[in-house]
C-alpha cells in the first residue's frame, strides 16, 4: 500500500517570506508527527497530532511554526516569516494509532532558505 | 530528560563482516526502541521495533536486542553487503510523551 507522502519534495525560498509543507499519512492512520532534520542538532519532534487534535505541541521552535490536520488525514506546516536557521530536512511519520505506536516516515521536505 | 546515544559514529568494514551498532538510552522507561535506516537524501525506513517487553526482534540478517534495565539496544547486521551502507538511527518512545527521540545514528559503509 501507500506510505507516507509529503510535498514538495525541495523548496528553495528567500528569508522572511511564508512556506507551507503537506504531509499525507498513511490510510488510516490515526496519529501524524511532524520531525526536524538539521546538521549540527540531529532528529527533533516537533508536533504530533491524535486525530486532528494536536496534544504535544512542545517541539515548535517558536510562533512562527504552526501545523494543522483536517479530516484526521492530511496535515500542513506552516513557517511564517522563515529565517535561514530554518533550513533543514522535515519529516513527517505516521501510526496507526498513538501512544507510541511504530512511526513510518515520509521521504522529507528539504526547505532551503535563503 | 532522555538522551539516546550511539556509538560507534562511524564505521566502515569490508563485505561479509558481522558487525553490531550500539544504541544507549538514559531514561530506562521507554515504551519502545525502533530501528531505522536512512539513505542520502531520503527519509527513513523502519528495520525493527522492540517493544520494552521483549529482549530482541530478528528481520532476515538482521537482529536487535533490548536491555531496558542498562539502557542498551544493539543491533547486529549478519554477512553485511555494500547494500547496507547507510545511516543507521535508534529512537526510543518513553512512556509519558508520544514523540521519538532519536540518536545520533551510525553511518556505516560496506565496501567490496
Amino acid at each position: 500500500g501507500a506510505g507516507v507522502s509529503q510535498s514538495p519534495s525541495n523548496k528553495v525560498t528567500e528569508k522572511g517570506k511564508d512556506v507551507e509543507l503537506r504531509c499525507d499519512p498513511i490510510s488510516g492512520h490515526t496519529a501524524l508527527y511532524w520531525y526536524r532534520q538539521s546538521l549540527g542538532q540531529g532528529l527533533e519532534f516537533l508536533i504530533y497530532f491524535q486525530g486532528n487534535s494536536a496534544p504535544d505541541k512542545s517541539g515548535l521552535p517558536s510562533d512562527r511554526f504552526s501545523a494543522e490536520r483536517t479530516g484526521g488525514s492530511v496535515s500542513t506546516l506552516t513557517i511564517q516569516r522563515t529565517q535561514q536557521e530554518d533550513s533543514a530536512v522535515y519529516l513527517c511519520a505516521s501510526s496507526k494509532r498513538g501512544g507510541n505506536g511504530e512511526q513510518f516516515f515520509g521521504p522529507g521536505t528539504r526547505l532551503t532558505v535563503l | 530528560k532522555q538522551e539516546v546515544t550511539q556509538i560507534p559514529a562511524a564505521l566502515s568494514v569490508p563485505e561479509g563482516e558481522n558487525l553490531v551498532l550500539n544504541c544507549s538510552f538514559t531514561d530506562s522507561a521507554i515504551y519502545n526502541l525502533q530501528w531505522f535506516r536512512q539513505d542520502p537524501g531520503k527519509g527513513l525506513t523502519s528495520l525493527l521495533l522492540i517493544q520494552s517487553s521483549q529482549r530482541e526482534q530478528t528481520s532476515g540478517r538482521l537482529n536487535a536486542s533490548l536491555d531496558k534495565s542498562s539502557g542498551r539496544s544493539t543491533l547486529y547486521i549478519a554477512a553485511s553487503q555494500p547494500g547496507d551502507s547507510a545511516t543507521y538511527l535508534c529512537a526510543v518512545a518513553s512512556y509519558n510523551t508520544d514523540k521519538l527521540i532519536f540518536g545520533t545514528g551510525t553511518r556505516l559503509q560496506v565496501f567490496p
